[in-house]
């Protein structure tokens, strides 16, 4: 079955470690997305490319940084991260990147800085 | 800029009850909405879309929502709750206020609860 994919789904790490969360679709999809959903808020974007082009949110902190490396991959790298990062961390892809385009979750990292 | 509020962060039903969650929207432009449901430790999944089609829209496991531009609300609806249907549910507006990227606006969430 075509799907997103997130790896690891629990990660722990410790403060200032950097971090590297990784996601990958068989969808063949040209946007991927980066979201954080901190306990009992909403999911938040962070980022998110179309195709090679990216595109970063403007709150998003200077700490979080993404890769595309092919279509099939994306990766998420915290530099440095802080008890307050984390999170879950949702990819998401969808086909075109339109307004009423589905946008197809993976399961999500939780991801623990201690 | 567009937002959407979902009111009640919390609600409980018993099984074969009607599931009504709340969500109302703010926009200066058409908006095209979203019921996303997640399941602990999960993933998001669509439930169902409006895109200035029908105003009623029909969606997975038996939800449904209505479009009400009146009353600016997209609320979902299910006429009878099973306990699968126990999860977080999130209400998104597609943020076309920029460009053409797709990205979402998120409510708050509500819980849902199935009493048996």
């Amino acid at each position: 079955d075509a799907m997103v994919i997130q790896n690891p789904r629990y990660q722990v790490t410790q403060f200032g470690k950097p971090v590297t969360l990784s996601c990958s679709q068989t969808l063949n999809h040209n946007v991927m997305y980066w979201y954080q959903q901190k306990s009992s808020q909403a999911p938040k974007l962070l980022f998110h490319y179309y195709d090679k082009d990216f595109n970063n949110e403007a709150d998003t902190p200077d700490n979080f940084q993404s890769r595309r490396p092919n279509t099939s991959f994306c990766f998420l790298d915290i530099r440095s991260p802080g008890l307050g990062d984390a999170a879950m961390y949702l990819c998401a892809t969808s086909r075109a990147g339109g307004y009423t385009d589905t946008q197809y979750f993976g399961p999500g990292t939780r991801l623990t800085v201690l | 800029a567009q937002s959407v509020t979902q009111l009640g962060s919390h609600v409980s039903v018993s099984e074969g009850a009607l599931v009504l969650l709340r969500c109302n929207y703010s926009s200066s432009v058409p908006p095209y909405l979203f019921w996303y449901v997640q399941y602990p430790n999960q993933g998001l999944q669509l439930l169902l879309k409006y895109t200035s089609a029908a105003t009623l829209v029909k969606g997975i496991n038996g939800f449904e929502a209505e479009f009400k531009k009146s009353e600016t609300s997209f609320h979902l609806t299910k006429p009878s709750a099973h306990m699968s249907d126990a999860a977080e549910y999130f209400c998104a507006v597609s943020d076309s206020g920029s460009s053409n990227t797709g990205k979402l606006i998120f409510g708050q969430g509500t819980t849902l609860q199935v009493k048996p």
